[in-house]
């Protein structure tokens, strides 16, 4: 059975740092696609970043060259590095995977906020 | 680009079916999209993949209820039966070179 759980959410102060983690069971991280999707107070789902089976990765606009994920195949996990955190990277973000480009797993979410 | 277009609200009565749309931006009318439930207060829910060539793939324990269909650049959700429990949020989702998208969602109230 696929499983994610993530962990690693809190309330971190604007131009913080925080660093999610996301574990998974039932396959292999190197096999999937894995994806950071978030959602902000209210609003849809907006997706973040991607680590393809290759290795490539992919961010959103909003969080290019702040946000860095990663995935550690010896552990299972996929992470990601938030950095110069702002108000509007408040959010539930969720991991979420998929075998062929379309999300089919999702975890259950980690509260971000970002607050002073 | 890529955009995926969904209207915000929807309705239909206890037992009866509803259609979702969700439309592909020009140029994309022959990607395929996932969609996704999110029930008040959860997390998002796969529902099922429709692929460009026109098969469905379900999530697990996806009843058959939900089902999928198209034609041109739309894309639609259809749920028959209408349960209580079917008053959720709906997402459509697409994925493109170094990108994944998603519709603003349609808000289904069952009266």
């Amino acid at each position: 059975e696929v499983q994610l759980v993530e962990s690693g959410g809190g309330l971190v102060q604007p131009g913080g740092s925080l660093r999610l983690s996301c574990a998974a069971s039932g396959f292999t991280v190197r096999s999937n696609y894995m994806n950071w999707v978030r959602q902000a107070p209210g609003k849809g789902l907006e997706w973040v970043s991607i680590v393809y089976s290759g290795g490539g990765t992919s961010y959103a606009d909003s969080v290019k060259g702040r946000f860095t994920v990663s995935r550690d195949s010896s552990k299972n996990t996929l992470d990601l590095q938030m950095n110069s955190l702002r108000d509007e990277d408040t959010a539930v973000y969720y991991c979420a995977t998929g075998r062929y480009g379309g999300i089919e797993y999702w975890g259950l979410g980690t509260q971000v906020t970002v607050s002073s | 680009q890529l955009v995926l277009t969904q209207s915000p609200s929807a309705s239909a009565s206890l037992g009866a079916s509803v259609r979702l749309t969700c439309t592909l931006s020009s140029g994309h009318s022959s990607y395929a999209i996932a969609w996704h439930q999110q029930q008040p207060d959860k997390g998002p829910r796969y529902l099922m993949t429709h692929s460009s060539d026109g098969s469905h793939k379900k999530g697990d324990g996806i009843p058959d209820r939900f089902s999928a269909s198209r034609s041109g650049a739309e894309r639609y959700l259809s749920i028959s039966s209408l349960q209580s429990e079917d008053e959720a949020d709906y997402y459509c989702q697409t994925w493109g070179t170094g990108i994944q998208v998603f519709g603003g969602g349609t808000k289904l109230t069952v009266l």
